[in-house]
């Protein structure tokens, strides 16, 4: 299996642009998951889903931030419109069932935001 | 608040040195997860621990769970430059909640 895929790998745009990071996740992954890495907060959970079902968005920072899961192995997370606090590494990562699964993480996606 | 508190938060050290990192928490966990993150990657899980008192082995790597489930420590015996990254523990509060509370991570570089 590849993995969890992210594209892009980078991005950076201009404040007030519109972003959309990409994630597919390993083939028969039910849980999803979007985070926020940087050095002053760490790893932040900002959505998961389950089934495609999102089940809670209680990290998503703001209306600014929208997360769809249209089918088992795609999700987006889409900023809009994008602002320079907004510049980190997004992860997207999935796992299985169990509660002591393991996450895999894809490569992430290093936003600028300018 | 950071629940789970990990300590140091940089640490460098030479190459076949012996080293411990922790993971502190006044919150019980059914499970705790230690991942390894190097530069422009995602973390990659080293070892899950479900037991109090419960500690496993990965090589030169030695993790022990507390016996009250809240905390848990990483020992690296003899380091090598291959063992450098972010090390990062996370807490499973188990049952149908899938969130993991996230340490800061501790940041290791061995030096050759």
């Amino acid at each position: 299996d590849a993995g969890v895929i992210q594209s892009p790998r980078h991005e950076v745009t201009e404040m007030g642009q519109e972003v959309t990071l990409r994630c597919k996740p390993i083939s028969g992954h039910d849980y999803l998951f979007w985070y926020r890495q940087t050095m002053m907060r760490g790893l932040e959970l900002l959505i998961y889903f389950n089934n495609n079902v999102p089940i809670d968005d209680s990290g998503m920072p703001e209306d600014r931030f929208s997360a769809k899961m249209p089918n088992a192995s795609f999700s987006t997370l889409k900023i809009q419109p994008s602002e320079p606090r907004d510049s980190a590494v997004y992860f997207c990562a999935s796992s299985l069932v169990h509660s002591t699964d393991t996450q895999y993480f894809g490569p992430g996606t290093r936003l600028t935001v300018l | 608040t950071q629940l789970l508190e990990q300590s140091p938060q940089f640490l460098s050290i030479q190459e076949g040195e012996n080293l411990t990192v922790y993971c502190n928490s006044s919150s019980v966990f059914s499970s705790l997860q230690w991942y390894r993150q190097e530069p422009g990657e995602g973390p990659v899980l080293l070892v899950t621990v479900v037991t109090g008192g419960e500690v496993k082995k990965l090589k030169r790597l030695t993790f022990q769970f507390g016996d009250a489930r809240k905390d848990s420590s990483l020992h690296i015996t003899a380091a090598q430059p291959g063992d450098t990254g972010l090390y990062l523990c996370a807490g499973a509060r188990g049952g149908n909640n899938r969130k993991l509370i996230w340490g800061l991570g501790t940041s290791l570089a061995v030096n050759p």
